[in-house]
């Protein structure tokens, strides 16, 4: 089955930007999604389709994807970006959703 | 505003079956431009996908869950539930509930209830 890689923890300082990646083999033929989960929330989407924003995620969140590596940047990182992100495709050959391991994003 | 809320057991006995409803609010299920899906979390770990349905009741199931898993619609009742089966301590984790979009190739969740936390326990 398919496989997303994220790394574990990532850390950057306040007004940083932080870049998170997510691995999968050809990820750039795929939809790639990316939620937040703060400490004891539900997760939130905050990036759709590779790099598009729902309504109400600040213009400091944006998305890439290409090759075998998609990712996540946060740029001018607050101190309530912190959080847990996980990227998530939908595998067509398998037919089913799959979910990064997630990152754990800690601003120093 | 769509609003999903799940509900059921906090406590399930080991063997037994778990099971949960999702109440959609602000929208309606019978929508025919999403799916709606279920989405667990063991405590201190990640996210996992458990399955999925459309109004019509066509479902999806994560292979590793198939066995055991049933999603079901009500849209009388603007409902989806989940039905797992032979729960063992290893399906203790917060449950969420959530829109599922579909655009070509590709699909999202978005919004998500609050989740609720279900242990299996005796």
């Amino acid at each position: 089955s398919y496989v997303l890689t994220q790394p574990p923890s990532v850390s950057v300082a306040p007004g940083q930007t932080a870049r998170i990646t997510c691995g999968g083999n050809n990820i750039g033929n795929k939809g790639v999604h990316w939620y937040q989960q703060r400490p004891g929330q539900a997760p939130v989407l905050v990036v759709y389709d590779d790099s598009d924003r729902p309504s109400g995620i600040p213009e400091r969140f944006s998305g890439s994807n290409s090759g075998n590596t998609a990712a996540l940047t946060i740029s001018r990182v607050e101190a309530g970006d912190e959080a847990d992100y996980y990227c998530q495709v939908w595998d067509t050959f398998g037919d089913h959703v799959v979910f990064g391991g997630g990152t754990k994003l800690t601003v120093l | 505003q769509l609003q999903l809320q799940e509900s059921g057991p906090g406590l399930v006995k080991p063997s037994e079956t778990l099971s949960l409803s999702c109440t959609v609010s602000g929208g309606s299920v019978n929508n025919t431009n999403y799916y709606w899906g279920w989405i667990r979390q063991p405590p201190g770990r990640g996210l996992e996908w458990i399955g999925s349905i459309y109004y019509r009741g066509s479902t999806y199931y994560n292979p590793s869950l198939k066995s055991r898993v049933t999603i079901s619609v009500n849209t009388a009742k603007n409902q989806f539930s989940l039905k797992l089966s032979s729960v063992t301590a290893a399906d203790t984790a917060v449950y969420y509930c959530a829109r599922q979009n579909i655009e070509g190739a590709t699909t999202w969740f978005d919004p998500w209830g609050q989740g609720t936390l279900v242990t299996v326990s005796s």
